[in-house]
């Protein structure tokens, strides 16, 4: 099992330029996540889904998409990077909806100039 | 005011020594409550689920405080691979999919 997995580790973007973070897991888990991670702020919902097919928007989801076309997979898409975006981003799995242990991927380090 | 605040610290502890961290919550609807740990440059991993009659694991446990609004995490015996950043989660009533997580405690545990 190697659980969450996120390409690319790290990433430079220019301002304008797009790009897919990308997020695997083999735990057949049916919820998938995509959080940023900013000193100070801890953790903000991005986008979310609750199986194949299904998405939804977080507390963070501008200038952001995520599709979800099967269960194993879970990118997420920045249309056109701005400075702000700069953080790192984690996709996290689990279960099922609901109140259950979160599996991190190991994140991707973003920084937009 | 922050749904969930958390004392940022660090604290700096010698090994062996115990040490507590607090975590506030601003919703009084909030139903589940868990500790996440975080190493430096690393993913969040959980440690803990919080429940309403506390619960411990080895050397650390972790207490509910509805009337307050808090939740805590008590680390006896403490040991140099503690060292790390603790993120309080806390999840609302009727929105299963939203964890909210604190800003995080840093623990540093020295010689």
């Amino acid at each position: 099992n190697a659980g969450v997995t996120q390409t690319p580790k790290f990433q430079v973007l220019k301002t304008g330029q797009s790009m897919t973070l990308q997020c695997a897991q083999d735990m057949n888990h049916e919820y998938m996540s995509w959080y940023r991670q900013d000193p100070g702020m801890g953790l903000r919902l991005i986008h979310y889904s609750v199986g194949a097919g299904i998405t939804d928007q977080g507390e963070v989801p501008n200038g952001y998409n995520v599709s979800r076309s099967t269960t194993e997979d879970f990118p997420l898409r920045l249309l056109s990077a701005a400075p702000s975006q700069t953080s790192v981003y984690f996709c996290a799995s689990s279960y099922a909806r609901g109140f259950y242990e979160q599996y991190f991927g190991p994140g991707t380090r973003l920084t937009v100039t | 005011r922050k749904e969930v605040e958390q004392d940022p610290g660090p604290f700096n502890v010698p090994e062996g020594a115990t040490v507590a961290f607090n975590c506030t919550y601003s919703n009084s609807a909030s139903q589940s409550f868990f500790w996440y740990r975080q190493d430096c440059r690393k993913e969040p991993k959980l440690l803990m689920s919080v429940y309403s009659s506390g619960n411990e694991d080895g050397r650390f446990t972790a207490q509910l405080n509805r009337a307050s609004q808090y939740i805590s995490l008590l680390i006896r015996d403490s040991k140099l691979s503690d060292s790390a950043t603790y993120l309080c989660v806390v999840i609302l009533t009727g929105t299963a999919s939203k964890l909210t997580f604190g800003t995080g405690t840093r623990l540093q545990v020295t010689l």
